[in-house]
């Protein structure tokens, strides 16, 4: 079966434009998981979002960030007026909501902010 | 504050001999842990987990070894085979973070010589 893909691969922008990330999770996973790396760094936790229920932003670094989830599949996150600092691959997994320790992740979108 | 630190970010090892990769925790609260694998242009992959009431878990030629009054753990791979050559990242999640939100490491490199 098709595993969680994200869009684009990668994303080149210059500082100040706003950007969307796509992320595509495997049919029937429920909740699904938003992470950052930057460079050097391990995974970051940005959002969670688990069916109907209120999602967790509590990771997400500034109020520049933001996701949503529509009909419970396909999730955007989107960071407006983008920053040097936000360069970074963004990593979009997803899970049975009782498999969170076994997390599916996507190939991941490099930004980089110019 | 990094709660889950790997200190070696590289290991290189021969063919055939064990690989040890290890990872400190700070947080007591921690109860559950993880150990991804991450090969180049892909998302990082479940390897294999231990839960606090466990010292040791074992899977094929992967054993995890969780150390809690040290609040340590390592993976073991034997024997180490050229394909295990990836970036191996360690995550645990408990207490205030919640049961789905992990807090990773920063990955250490494996190089499985041939």
């Amino acid at each position: 079966g098709a595993g969680v893909s994200q869009s684009p691969s990668n994303k080149v922008t210059e500082k100040g434009k706003d950007v969307e990330l796509r992320c595509d999770p495997i049919s029937g996973h429920t909740a699904l998981y938003w992470y950052r790396q930057s460079l050097g760094q391990g995974l970051e936790f940005l959002i969670y979002f688990q069916g109907n229920s209120a999602p967790d932003k509590s990771g997400l670094p500034s109020d520049r960030f933001s996701a949503e989830r529509t009909g419970g599949s396909v999730s955007t996150l989107t960071i407006q007026r983008t920053q040097q600092e936000d360069s970074a691959v963004y990593l979009c997994a997803s899970s049975l909501p009782s498999s969170s320790y076994e997390q599916y992740f996507g190939p991941g979108t490099r930004l980089t902010v110019t | 504050d990094q709660q889950v630190k790997q200190n070696s970010p590289s290991l290189s090892v021969q063919e055939g001999r064990i690989s040890i990769l290890n990872c400190d925790y700070t947080n007591s609260m921690f109860d559950y842990f993880l150990w991804y694998k991450k090969y180049p242009a892909e998302g990082p992959t479940f390897l294999i987990s231990i839960s606090s009431i466990k010292d040791k878990n074992e899977d094929g030629r992967f054993t995890v070894f969780l150390n809690k009054s040290a609040k340590h753990l390592s993976l073991h791979i034997v024997p180490s085979q050229p394909g295990d050559s990836a970036v191996y990242f360690c995550a645990a999640s408990g207490g205030t973070s919640g049961t789905y939100k992990y807090i990773f490491g920063t990955g250490t490199r494996l190089k499985v010589l041939a």
